[in-house]
């Protein structure tokens, strides 16, 4: 079985400047996940999708970064202007499970590292 | 809003000794608990979990957990280390709303 994809794996920009990130969850994951992990911290959950549509996003920075899952399968990040506090690794994880049974063991690919310069 | 709280950030053991890492959580409501690992290079994945049933729950590679409810707990233990324990250690937490929280992991590094 294939695990979650994502790319790039390395992404160095200038701050202002726009960023977008792919991920492939697992096939038939119905429940994707976009994280960010800044050097020294736990991932914080950026945006929860369950399908196509989106679970939580409570702690999506709105004003610069969007997210969008159109087909239910894949799924893009982006952030537009960037700042210099993006600078971190953007984890996407999948699972299985209805996000609202909460039994959700979820998959990791292996990240973006952004660093905003 | 739930929290978790891991109290190490930086664990260094020497091979054969005993671990154990302290996870604390706040939230009121019912609870999945979780340890995730990263190892050097590697993606972050899961150790073990608990939803229900048995308290003391083990996963992989001999390492196991207890929840304690009344303290809010889900230490990992692991009764002998080896070097190729060492690494990121999360643990996290997610609600009946599906919505989950990471701590801001342990780092273990284990001496030959």
């Amino acid at each position: 079985e294939a695990g979650v994809a994502q790319s790039p794996r390395y992404k160095i920009i200038e701050k202002r400047q726009s960023v977008a990130f792919w991920c492939n969850p697992i096939s038939g994951h119905a429940t994707l996940y976009w994280y960010q992990q800044i050097l020294g911290q736990g991932p914080k959950l950026l945006i929860q999708f369950q399908n196509n549509g989106v679970v939580d996003d409570s702690q999506l920075p709105k004003d610069r970064f969007s997210a969008e899952r159109l087909k239910g399968v894949d799924s893009t990040l982006k952030i537009q202007p960037a700042k210099l506090e993006d600078s971190a690794v953007y984890l996407c994880a999948s699972s299985s499970i209805r996000a609202d049974t909460s039994t959700d063991t979820q998959y990791f690919g292996p990240g973006t590292r952004l660093t905003v310069l | 809003a739930q929290s978790v709280s891991q109290h190490n950030h930086h664990v260094i053991l020497s091979e054969a000794a005993s671990l154990e890492l302290g996870c604390n959580y706040s939230y009121g409501g019912t609870v999945n608990l979780f340890w995730y690992v990263q190892y050097p290079g590697q993606h972050l994945q899961l150790l073990l979990k608990y939803f229900s049933g048995d308290p003391l729950v083990k996963g992989i590679k001999g390492f196991e957990a207890e929840f304690i409810k009344s303290k809010f707990s889900f230490n990992l233990r692991k009764p002998s280390v080896q070097w190729s324990d060492t690494a990121e250690y999360f643990c996290a937490v997610s609600t009946n709303a599906g919505k989950s929280t990471f701590g801001d992991g342990t780092t273990l590094t284990v001496k030959p």
